[in-house]
């Protein structure tokens, strides 16, 4: 299995809801990361987890909030979000942090509304 | 100023012509260096993966190049199809506080015409 898998493939939210973006990979990896992309540019590093740890935070704002509960899960919990946070939210995995290729998933289509 | 510089922005080619992209990369040192392929609305998806001692890599139709004393790397597309027609973007995992942190160029689209 060298899928990384994410659910909900899109997502439209109003400014008070709270959602969740799932992430699941089941390669052994022990690095997951968020980016998230808007249209037409790279995609940009949210959050890094190094062996369920939170490893790296780009200063993101908290209304994103990761977690980690297992080697195999990441999620992405949304609360309050601004219509500019519409995006494509993407999430990797690698056998460790950084320095090994990334596998990424399909990503979750989000709309703010 | 971007780490990653990727060119063209944009390519527009015939089916069948073989075409070339290219990444320039400013900082070192780096850990390895990365071609993924991105449909529109759709994750990245791998083509090859270098490091710095290795000098070409090959993905059935796609070959990449990495010269590390120029700090440049282009991704040869042969003989190409419909299917081509995607975002192609260069990834280089930097030193950065300590950890390797993959950093992103921002794509060549290319357009298959047939």
């Amino acid at each position: 299995d060298t899928e990384v898998t994410q659910t909900p493939k899109h997502l439209v939210m109003g400014m008070t809801n709270k959602k969740s973006l799932k992430c699941e990979q089941h390669m052994g990896h022990r690095a997951m990361y968020w980016y998230k992309q808007k249209a037409k540019k790279p995609p940009e590093l949210m959050f890094v987890y190094s062996y369920e740890k939170l490893s790296i935070n780009e200063s993101v704002p908290s209304r994103f909030s990761p977690e980690c509960p297992n080697s195999s899960l990441l999620n992405l919990h949304l609360h309050a979000l601004q219509p500019e946070d519409s995006a494509l939210y993407l999430c990797a995995s690698s056998p460790k942090e950084g320095n090994t290729e990334a596998f990424f998933g399909q990503g979750t289509r989000l709309t703010v509304v | 100023k971007n780490q990653v510089e990727q060119s063209p922005q944009s390519l527009i080619i015939l089916e069948g012509k073989n075409c070339t992209l290219q990444c320039n990369y400013t900082v070192s040192p780096f850990s390895n260096l990365r071609w993924y392929k991105q449909d529109t609305g759709r994750g990245p998806v791998s083509l090859t993966i270098m490091t710095f001692s290795e000098n070409t890599k090959s993905n059935g139709r796609y070959t990449a190049t990495l010269d590390a004393d120029t700090k440049q790397s282009s991704l040869h597309i042969t003989a190409s199809q419909l299917s081509d027609s995607a975002s192609y973007i260069c990834v280089v995992s930097l030193l950065s506080g300590g950890s390797y942190i993959p950093t992103f160029g921002r794509g060549t689209s290319l357009i298959v015409h047939p």
